[in-house]
Protein backbone atom coordinates (compact mmCIF):
# COMPACT_ATOMS: atom_id res chain seq x y z
CA UNK A 1 0.00 0.00 0.00
CA UNK A 2 0.80 3.72 0.13
CA UNK A 3 3.52 4.95 2.50
CA UNK A 4 4.91 8.11 3.20
CA UNK A 5 8.32 8.51 4.67
CA UNK A 6 8.65 11.57 6.81
CA UNK A 7 12.50 13.20 7.88
CA UNK A 8 13.78 13.21 10.03
CA UNK A 9 11.88 11.35 12.43
CA UNK A 10 13.07 13.54 15.89
CA UNK A 11 14.66 17.28 16.20
CA UNK A 12 16.06 19.62 18.44
CA UNK A 13 15.20 22.71 18.79
CA UNK A 14 16.41 26.28 20.38
CA UNK A 15 14.05 28.81 20.78
CA UNK A 16 14.11 31.24 17.88
CA UNK A 17 15.08 28.69 15.53
CA UNK A 18 13.87 28.08 11.83
CA UNK A 19 12.74 24.24 11.40
CA UNK A 20 12.18 22.03 8.42
CA UNK A 21 10.57 19.03 7.86
CA UNK A 22 9.48 17.13 4.16
CA UNK A 23 7.21 13.92 3.49
CA UNK A 24 7.96 12.03 0.57
CA UNK A 25 5.80 9.32 -1.12
CA UNK A 26 6.03 6.23 -3.29
CA UNK A 27 2.92 7.37 -5.12
CA UNK A 28 0.84 10.53 -5.78
CA UNK A 29 -1.42 12.38 -3.61
CA UNK A 30 -4.20 14.66 -4.46
CA UNK A 31 -3.63 16.45 -1.01
CA UNK A 32 -1.14 16.78 1.74
CA UNK A 33 -2.28 18.02 5.23
CA UNK A 34 0.13 18.75 8.23
CA UNK A 35 -1.39 17.66 11.71
CA UNK A 36 0.78 18.05 15.19
CA UNK A 37 -0.04 15.75 17.74
CA UNK A 38 0.69 16.62 21.47
CA UNK A 39 1.41 13.73 24.28
CA UNK A 40 -2.11 12.10 25.51
CA UNK A 41 -3.99 14.32 22.16
CA UNK A 42 -5.56 14.08 19.40
CA UNK A 43 -3.99 15.36 16.11
CA UNK A 44 -5.14 18.72 15.33
CA UNK A 45 -4.78 19.90 11.72
CA UNK A 46 -2.10 22.71 11.03
CA UNK A 47 -2.79 23.08 6.82
CA UNK A 48 -4.03 21.64 4.13
CA UNK A 49 -2.92 21.81 0.28
CA UNK A 50 -5.18 21.47 -2.54
CA UNK A 51 -3.04 21.60 -5.50
CA UNK A 52 0.40 20.82 -6.54
CA UNK A 53 3.15 23.83 -6.18
CA UNK A 54 0.88 25.34 -3.89
CA UNK A 55 2.65 26.65 -1.03
CA UNK A 56 0.55 27.63 2.22
CA UNK A 57 1.08 29.79 5.65
CA UNK A 58 -0.85 29.82 8.54
CA UNK A 59 1.08 32.10 10.74
CA UNK A 60 4.71 30.87 11.44
CA UNK A 61 4.16 27.68 9.43
CA UNK A 62 4.87 27.41 6.11
CA UNK A 63 3.94 24.40 4.19
CA UNK A 64 4.37 23.49 0.32
CA UNK A 65 2.85 20.71 -2.20
CA UNK A 66 5.47 19.49 -3.85
CA UNK A 67 5.24 19.70 -8.34
CA UNK A 68 5.26 15.83 -8.55
CA UNK A 69 2.68 15.49 -6.03
CA UNK A 70 4.85 12.72 -3.86
CA UNK A 71 6.29 15.05 -1.80
CA UNK A 72 5.52 18.20 0.26
CA UNK A 73 7.44 19.88 3.26
CA UNK A 74 6.83 22.32 6.40
CA UNK A 75 8.51 24.78 7.93
CA UNK A 76 8.24 26.75 11.10
CA UNK A 77 10.14 29.90 11.59
CA UNK A 78 11.11 31.49 14.75
CA UNK A 79 10.26 28.20 16.93
CA UNK A 80 8.63 29.30 20.44
CA UNK A 81 8.70 26.35 23.34
CA UNK A 82 4.79 25.30 22.05
CA UNK A 83 5.77 24.10 18.96
CA UNK A 84 6.93 21.02 20.87
CA UNK A 85 5.37 17.88 19.76
CA UNK A 86 5.07 15.01 16.83
CA UNK A 87 4.15 16.40 13.40
CA UNK A 88 2.43 14.12 10.88
CA UNK A 89 2.11 14.37 7.35
CA UNK A 90 -0.60 13.08 5.54
CA UNK A 91 -1.82 12.52 1.97
CA UNK A 92 -5.20 11.76 0.64
CA UNK A 93 -6.99 10.98 -2.55
CA UNK A 94 -9.71 12.32 -4.21
CA UNK A 95 -12.85 9.77 -4.82
CA UNK A 96 -12.75 5.90 -2.99
CA UNK A 97 -13.17 6.72 1.08
CA UNK A 98 -12.90 10.03 1.78
CA UNK A 99 -11.46 10.98 4.98
CA UNK A 100 -9.14 8.03 4.61
CA UNK A 101 -5.99 9.83 5.46
CA UNK A 102 -2.61 7.99 5.23
CA UNK A 103 -0.29 9.08 7.93
CA UNK A 104 3.58 9.03 7.84
CA UNK A 105 5.39 7.95 11.15
CA UNK A 106 5.79 11.79 12.23
CA UNK A 107 9.10 13.86 13.32
CA UNK A 108 8.75 14.69 17.00
CA UNK A 109 10.09 18.27 17.73
CA UNK A 110 11.76 18.47 21.05
CA UNK A 111 13.89 20.96 23.03
CA UNK A 112 17.32 21.93 23.26
CA UNK A 113 18.69 20.20 26.81
CA UNK B 1 -19.22 19.62 24.82
CA UNK B 2 -17.24 21.53 21.48
CA UNK B 3 -14.87 18.50 20.77
CA UNK B 4 -15.02 14.70 19.98
CA UNK B 5 -15.35 13.27 22.79
CA UNK B 6 -14.12 9.51 23.85
CA UNK B 7 -14.88 6.91 26.35
CA UNK B 8 -13.12 5.28 27.95
CA UNK B 9 -9.34 6.95 28.10
CA UNK B 10 -7.86 4.32 29.63
CA UNK B 11 -8.31 0.78 28.89
CA UNK B 12 -6.77 -2.19 30.56
CA UNK B 13 -7.81 -5.85 29.15
CA UNK B 14 -7.14 -9.42 29.58
CA UNK B 15 -6.11 -11.37 26.79
CA UNK B 16 -9.55 -12.99 25.25
CA UNK B 17 -11.59 -10.19 26.57
CA UNK B 18 -13.86 -8.38 24.67
CA UNK B 19 -13.81 -4.60 24.53
CA UNK B 20 -16.16 -1.02 23.69
CA UNK B 21 -14.64 1.71 22.67
CA UNK B 22 -16.91 5.07 22.66
CA UNK B 23 -17.17 7.91 20.22
CA UNK B 24 -19.55 11.00 20.83
CA UNK B 25 -18.65 13.23 17.32
CA UNK B 26 -19.08 17.03 17.23
CA UNK B 27 -22.61 17.52 16.90
CA UNK B 28 -23.79 18.23 13.41
CA UNK B 29 -20.86 16.33 12.45
CA UNK B 30 -22.36 13.39 10.06
CA UNK B 31 -18.53 12.16 8.93
CA UNK B 32 -16.77 9.87 11.41
CA UNK B 33 -13.93 7.68 11.48
CA UNK B 34 -11.88 5.38 13.59
CA UNK B 35 -8.13 4.97 13.27
CA UNK B 36 -5.75 2.86 15.34
CA UNK B 37 -2.30 4.32 16.24
CA UNK B 38 0.43 2.08 17.64
CA UNK B 39 3.02 3.46 19.84
CA UNK B 40 5.49 5.28 17.91
CA UNK B 41 3.84 5.22 14.83
CA UNK B 42 1.34 7.50 12.71
CA UNK B 43 -2.56 6.92 12.80
CA UNK B 44 -3.97 3.89 10.30
CA UNK B 45 -7.46 4.36 9.29
CA UNK B 46 -9.61 1.38 10.12
CA UNK B 47 -13.33 2.63 9.00
CA UNK B 48 -15.42 5.32 7.75
CA UNK B 49 -19.47 6.47 8.68
CA UNK B 50 -21.67 8.99 7.05
CA UNK B 51 -24.57 9.13 9.79
CA UNK B 52 -25.41 5.72 10.48
CA UNK B 53 -24.15 4.21 7.06
CA UNK B 54 -20.74 2.02 7.39
CA UNK B 55 -19.54 3.36 3.74
CA UNK B 56 -15.61 1.93 4.07
CA UNK B 57 -14.29 -1.22 6.84
CA UNK B 58 -11.25 -1.39 4.56
CA UNK B 59 -9.30 -0.87 7.24
CA UNK B 60 -10.33 -3.19 10.28
CA UNK B 61 -7.44 -5.88 10.83
CA UNK B 62 -9.27 -8.51 11.11
CA UNK B 63 -13.38 -9.98 11.50
CA UNK B 64 -12.52 -9.19 15.63
CA UNK B 65 -13.15 -5.73 14.78
CA UNK B 66 -16.60 -4.21 14.71
CA UNK B 67 -17.90 -0.93 14.90
CA UNK B 68 -21.23 0.69 14.71
CA UNK B 69 -23.25 3.98 14.53
CA UNK B 70 -26.67 3.01 14.89
CA UNK B 71 -28.68 6.23 14.83
CA UNK B 72 -25.92 8.43 12.85
CA UNK B 73 -24.20 10.21 16.24
CA UNK B 74 -22.48 7.94 18.49
CA UNK B 75 -20.48 5.64 18.05
CA UNK B 76 -19.20 2.34 19.23
CA UNK B 77 -15.46 0.29 18.26
CA UNK B 78 -15.91 -3.15 19.68
CA UNK B 79 -13.00 -5.44 19.91
CA UNK B 80 -13.65 -8.98 20.50
CA UNK B 81 -11.60 -11.75 22.25
CA UNK B 82 -8.45 -8.85 22.66
CA UNK B 83 -4.65 -9.74 21.30
CA UNK B 84 -1.63 -8.03 22.97
CA UNK B 85 -1.40 -6.35 19.45
CA UNK B 86 -4.38 -4.87 19.42
CA UNK B 87 -2.67 -2.51 22.05
CA UNK B 88 -2.95 0.89 20.34
CA UNK B 89 -4.73 4.45 21.12
CA UNK B 90 -7.75 4.29 18.95
CA UNK B 91 -8.90 7.88 17.58
CA UNK B 92 -11.97 8.86 16.18
CA UNK B 93 -12.97 11.97 14.29
CA UNK B 94 -15.49 13.68 12.62
CA UNK B 95 -15.84 16.19 9.90
CA UNK B 96 -18.39 18.42 8.64
CA UNK B 97 -19.97 16.87 5.33
CA UNK B 98 -18.81 19.02 2.80
CA UNK B 99 -15.24 18.91 4.27
CA UNK B 100 -14.40 15.32 4.35
CA UNK B 101 -12.88 15.70 1.04
CA UNK B 102 -10.52 18.18 2.09
CA UNK B 103 -9.40 15.31 4.98
CA UNK B 104 -9.76 18.60 7.41
CA UNK B 105 -11.06 15.94 10.74
CA UNK B 106 -11.51 16.82 14.07
CA UNK B 107 -9.90 14.23 16.50
CA UNK B 108 -10.83 12.98 20.03
CA UNK B 109 -7.67 12.51 22.36
CA UNK B 110 -8.11 8.75 21.75
CA UNK B 111 -8.52 5.80 23.83
CA UNK B 112 -5.39 3.60 25.05
CA UNK B 113 -6.22 -0.04 25.36
CA UNK B 114 -3.54 -1.98 27.02
CA UNK B 115 -4.48 -5.90 26.27
CA UNK B 116 -2.07 -7.92 28.81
Amino acid sequence: GQQLNQSPQSMFIQEGEDVSMNCTSSSIFNTWLWYKQDPGEGPVLLIALYKAGELTSNGRLTAQFGITRKDSFLNISASIPSDVGIYFCAGMNYGGSQGNLIFGKGTKLSVKP
Amino acid sequence: GAGVSQSPRYKVAKRGQDVALRCDPISGHVSLFWYQQALGQGPEFLTYFQNEAQLDKSGLPSDRFFAERPEGSVSTLKIQRTQQEDSAVYLCASSLRDRVNTGELFFGEGSRLTVL
